[in-house]
């Protein structure tokens, strides 16, 4: 039963345009949700979270959009690099427990 | 600099042999997990700890332990591994306050024959 799911496993962007990665969710009690990118070879690291109480948080080139009702988030990269290239993985927390879905890995051209 | 790390990052072992992969973290936080990663599965939580000498199961514990005996380890330890254990294992700790950011050491990639 995969609670967090991102059901595109790649995704290939042109260097400069937007990359639009995206995840869905079945719990509504989750309270926070983060997303975070990996590279091969490292461990994953955080990038940027938002709160259930919220329906955009930005930083930066990337913005998080949450939509409650639909029970979706989505991670927005402008104008995207090739050193974003990388695994990215959302992520749900219910009570401190993150719950991963299964991983988006963007490749961005020059 | 404050990190996680994990011993070994690579390893090979046989069925049935037993093994410990160490996890410590420099920030003086509480709550620690172990997670692997398997392709099209993303990360699952094995076990975690929410304090020393208080661990609990997460959503694939089958066949690992764990202890906390101080707050900055949490070594991973398989008695018997089997080959279903081959994954890529990450250590990851987590301080206190929202948004409950969790920082992950390197990794472990773990073969059994």
């Amino acid at each position: 039963d995969q609670q967090v799911k991102q059901n595109s496993p790649s995704l290939s962007v042109q260097e400069g345009r937007i990359s639009i990665l995206n995840c869905d969710y079945t719990n509504s009690m989750f309270d926070y949700f983060l997303w975070y990118k990996k590279y091969p070879a490292e461990g994953p690291t955080f990038l940027i979270s938002i709160s259930s109480i919220k329906d955009k948080n930005e930083d930066g080139r990337f913005t998080v959009f949450l939509n409650k009702s639909a029970k979706h988030l989505s991670l927005h990269i402008v104008p995207s690099q090739p050193g974003d290239s990388a695994v990215y993985f959302c992520a749900a927390s219910p009570t401190g427990k993150l719950i991963f879905g299964q991983g988006t890995t963007l490749q961005v051209k020059p | 600099e404050a990190q996680v790390t994990q011993n070994p990052r690579y390893l090979i072992t046989v069925t049935g042999k037993k093994l410990t992969v160490t996890c410590s973290q420099n920030m003086n936080h509480e709550y620690m997990s172990w997670y692997r990663q398997d392709p099209g599965l993303g990360l699952r939580q094995i076990y975690y700890s929410m304090n020393v000498e208080v661990t609990d199961k997460g959503d694939v514990p089958e066949g690992y332990k764990v202890s906390r005996k101080e707050k900055r380890n949490f070594p991973l330890i398989l008695e018997s591994p089997s080959p279903n254990q081959t994954s890529l294992y990450f250590c990851a700790s987590r301080g206190d306050h929202p948004p409950k950011t969790q920082y992950f050491g390197p990794g472990t990639r773990l073969l059994v024959l």
